[in-house]
């Protein structure tokens, strides 16, 4: 079946700090692959996305690539700010299966001034 | 617009109670879910429904029943529940041809 996997938390960085969570995946075929992020008390966000291997999603700062190969898309960011504390979830939707996303089990982040 | 609301925010039952969650979206979509968020475990898929009149089981269906009988609407409910059911649960929505969901904040639900 289709799986994803996030390192665990927390993170704890400080501002202006290189962040990056890793995220790998198995499924068969060709996923989409999602980043959304949940602030605290609010639902998910969706943060970006990619469609195809090689593919660069990016938004807000934060970018994470398709890699095929690995199996694997991992979300960076070059400068966190404290107001990108927050948890960050990895999912994909397998090809022709638009309606089931397979969640990772998130990754908890805090940036401290 | 107001996007993907859910009713109510938080809730307190007695095991063997009953209860409805409702979701409602005012953009058209086709597609809407029920989610479970539980610490460590990510989201994990209840039921969900590709129109309406129609509903289908997710990963972990098990003691929820759901109805979708306006395409806006999308029911959750509880006949009897059970400590194990303390979650947050999250309604999402996506329109046709798209791949991107759009959650609603979310209801804690504490069943004692």
């Amino acid at each position: 079946g289709n799986s994803v996997t996030q390192m665990e938390g927390p993170v704890t960085l400080s501002e202006e700090a290189f962040l990056t969570i890793n995220c790998t995946y198995t499924a068969t075929g060709y996923p989409s692959l999602f980043w959304y992020v949940q602030y605290p008390g609010e639902g998910l966000q969706l943060l970006l996305k990619a469609t195809k291997a090689d593919d660069k999603g990016s938004n807000k700062g934060f970018e994470a690539t398709y890699r095929k190969e690995t199996t694997s898309f991992h979300l960076e960011k070059g400068s966190v700010q404290v107001s990108d504390s927050a948890v960050y979830f990895c999912a994909l939707s397998p090809y022709n299966a638009g309606n089931m996303l397979t969640f990772g089990g998130g990754t908890r982040l805090m940036v401290k001034p | 617009n107001a996007g993907v609301t859910q009713t109510p925010k938080f809730r307190v039952l007695k095991t063997g109670q009953s209860m409805t969650l409702l979701c409602a979206q005012d953009m058209n979509h086709e597609y809407m879910y029920w989610y479970r968020q539980d610490p460590g475990m990510g989201l994990r898929l209840i039921h969900y429904s590709v129109g309406e009149g129609t509903t289908a089981k997710g990963e972990v269906p098990d003691g929820y029943n759901v109805s979708r009988l306006k395409k806006q609407n999308f029911l959750l409910g509880l006949e009897s529940a059970a400590p194990s059911q303390t979650s947050v649960y999250f309604c999402a929505s996506r329109g046709f041809g798209y791949n991107e969901q759009f959650f609603g904040p979310g209801t804690r639900l504490t069943v004692l």
